[in-house]
């Protein structure tokens, strides 16, 4: 059974830092893109980060490049968003996905609010 | 980028109702369209993929069809736990874009 587990969430001042994981079981993980989808308080979805199955290439939304960055430890089974100069508007549940062109597997998400 | 136009943005409809999604794509995306629902609380499912592609499980009432740039979600009778709110996705080139949403309630 496929399994994305993320953590790392919780309240951060603007400004600050915060990295995300998200735990991979049930699939071979290097075998796959994937990617961070977060969705603010009572809005839409939106795509924020995918990185190839090697690590090699990385691809983000133009409101989060040059302060976050995706990541991957293949040996771990484990994705990585290092989230720096956060800001009110990051504030969202961030979620892990497996990418094959479309996002097949979800994870259950995790908040990051940024707030003073 | 990539706009994608989601229509409508709420639908109330009746148990065994035929509904139907769409979303408009600003350009040529081939199939690269996927939909996607999500209860309250939970995360997206994936329901639909390579635009008319049923995922794994998903109960065959769900569909869908595309017609050049326009796509369409058909749920052919409309069960209780249809209800959420429906987003596609083009994945046909970064920055991937979602739809704005339909929230899908009962009537």
């Amino acid at each position: 059974e496929v399994q994305l587990v993320e953590s790392g969430g919780g309240l951060v001042q603007p400004g600050r830092s915060l990295k995300l994981s998200c735990a991979a079981s049930g699939f071979t993980f290097s075998n796959y893109y994937m990617a961070w989808v977060r969705q603010a308080p009572t809005k839409g979805l939106e795509w924020v980060a995918s990185i190839t199955n090697s690590g090699g290439s990385t691809y983000y939304r133009d409101s989060v490049k040059g302060r976050f960055t995706i990541s991957r430890d293949n040996a771990k089974s484990t994705l990585y968003l290092q989230m720096d100069s956060l800001r009110s508007e990051d504030t969202a549940t961030y979620y892990c996905t497996r990418v094959e062109y479309y996002f097949d597997y979800w994870g259950q998400g995790v908040m990051v609010t940024v707030s003073s | 980028d990539i706009q994608m136009t989601q229509s409508p943005a709420s639908l109330s409809a009746s148990l065994e109702e035929i509904v139907t999604i769409t979303c408009q794509a600003s350009q040529d995306i081939g199939n690269w369209l996927s939909w996607y629902q999500q209860k309250p609380g939970k995360s997206p499912q994936l329901l639909i993929y390579g635009a008319t592609s049923l995922a794994d499980g998903v109960p065959s009432r769900f569909s869908g069809s595309r017609s050049g740039t326009q796509y369409s979600l058909k749920i052919s009778r409309l069960q209780v736990e249809d209800i959420g709110i429906y987003y596609c996705l083009q994945a046909y080139s970064a920055p991937y874009t979602f739809g704005a949403g339909t929230k899908l309630e009962l009537k």
